[in-house]
């Protein structure tokens, strides 16, 4: 069993740029999720993705968008980067959604920095 | 909107102690909770939900309704316990979204 992989581990951009982060879901999870979390906080839910269609979404604005591919692996899209953006970004998946005791497996993150 | 608050942000506690790691929520349906833990180079992970009523590790976890509150409990701890821990909540209606509180960092001293 393949666990939750994101690429890439790191990287720097700079204000005004676009970002694009990737997540490999787990072996027979159809279910991504993505999450922000700030320095020192919890992280904080900004889409889910089933079946290729954005199934849920949080409080953040437009220029966040994602896609879900027919392998279910994922993108994170971030346009016009803010300095208030970097964050630690967390990929998220799991079972069918609307249940929740489904599991969510969580990757390592990718460490943004915007300068 | 629902809402997840851990008071502390940093409980120290020596080994064989008790531990008690505080969540309080806001939520006018029912909610499912759950206690996610991080440990030092490791990624997040599901430590115990409320509709498990299990023990993982030591810890339970008791879903007060009347002080919406789900605090986590471990009668002596160990220094393996020394953790991030988050406190998560899903709404009757969101699948499987998480609602994170802000999280509590455990020390457990030798």
């Amino acid at each position: 069993e393949t666990g939750v992989t994101q690429s890439p581990t790191h990287l720097i951009k700079t204000r005004g740029q676009q970002v694009t982060l990737r997540c490999s879901s787990q072996s027979g999870h159809n279910t991504v999720s993505w999450y922000q979390q700030a320095l020192g906080q919890g992280p904080q839910f900004i889409f889910q993705y089933y079946r290729e269609e954005e199934n849920g979404r949080g409080n953040f604005p437009p220029r966040f968008s994602g896609l879900q591919f027919p392998n279910y692996s994922s993108e994170l899209n971030v346009n016009a980067l803010e300095l208030d953006d970097s964050a630690l970004y967390l990929c998220a998946s799991s079972l069918a959604p609307g249940t929740s005791g489904y599991e969510q497996y969580f990757g390592p993150g990718t460490r943004l920095t915007v300068t | 909107a629902q809402r997840v608050t851990q008071p502390e942000k940093l409980l120290s506690v020596f080994k064989g102690a008790p531990v008690e790691l505080k969540c309080n929520y806001s939520y006018s349906g029912s909610p499912e909770l759950f206690w996610y833990v991080q440990y030092s180079r490791q990624r997040l992970q599901l430590l115990l939900r409320h509709i498990s009523r299990e023990s993982i590790k030591g810890f339970t976890a008791d879903l007060n309704k009347g002080e919406t509150s789900f605090h986590l409990k471990k009668p002596f701890a160990q220094e393996e316990d020394s953790a991030m821990y988050y406190c998560a909540l899903v709404a009757g209606n969101a699948g499987n979204m998480l609602t994170f509180g802000g999280g509590t960092r455990l020390m457990v001293k030798p």
